[in-house]
């Protein structure tokens, strides 16, 4: 069975610094990967997937991946934070196999002026 | 193009009650995912339904339960409802492609379960 870890349950950054989250995943076989965001209130929408293929992998809002399998993770970063990006952030995994995603326990992101 | 829609969006019950959670899935799409978001957590998937059956259950009791309909809507079921059934209940949509398939969810804005 697949599982996610994201380390650090809550991120506080300034507006232009560098968002970085981070993401470890366990599954016997490459799983398909997302992040997702959660604005307050609010359902999920997916920032961005990697599947196959280029291992960089460029979403929304300026956000981007790095699938690296000898290290098991999927980081997400942003080069420049804006008060915008205030939200919650899960990672997820699907085993190819499979049908239900399994998310991580989320990260908190706060922007400080 | 209208996205995954849920209905109602809040919802107040008292333990013991019965409730139903109706989802409309993204245009084009033909299979429903439900999942159960408890306060400060990820999600936690609950089944998906495709071709009017369910097609995978997650670690839920039988207290929950679901339908699809012919147009591919559908509905989540929960009996007996106790205090930690208390949860954002999220519905997510999709477009089957085989097992294997590069499949994505698209959620919808979710439903808001209060039980006292």
């Amino acid at each position: 069975a697949q599982s996610v870890t994201q380390l650090g349950s809550h991120v506080s950054v300034s507006e232009g610094a560098l968002v970085l989250l981070r993401c470890n995943y366990s599954s016997s076989v490459p799983p398909y990967l997302f992040w997702y965001v959660q604005y307050p209130n609010q359902g999920l929408q997916l920032l961005l997937k990697y599947t196959t293929g280029a291992t960089l992998v460029k979403g929304i809002n300026g956000f981007e991946a790095e699938f690296k399998k000898s290290e098991t993770s999927f980081h997400l970063t942003k080069p420049s934070a804006h008060m915008s990006d205030a939200a919650e952030y899960f990672c997820a995994v699907r085993h190819p196999n499979d049908y239900k995603l399994s998310f991580g326990a989320g990260t908190t992101v706060t922007v400080r002026a | 193009d209208a996205g995954v829609t849920q209905s109602p969006t809040h919802l107040i019950k008292t333990r013991g009650q019965q409730v139903t959670l109706r989802c409309s899935p993204k245009s084009g799409h033909d299979t429903v995912s439900w999942y159960q978001q408890a306060l400060g957590q990820g999600p936690q998937f609950i089944f998906q339904y495709y071709e009017e059956e369910e097609r995978q259950r997650g670690n839920f009791p039988d207290r929950f339960s679901g339908h699809q309909f012919p147009n591919y809507s559908s509905e989540l079921n929960v009996n007996a409802l106790l205090l930690g059934d208390s949860a954002l209940y999220l519905c997510a949509s999709s477009s089957f492609r085989g097992l294997a398939g590069e499949e994505t969810q698209y959620f919808g804005p979710g439903t808001r379960l209060l039980v006292l």
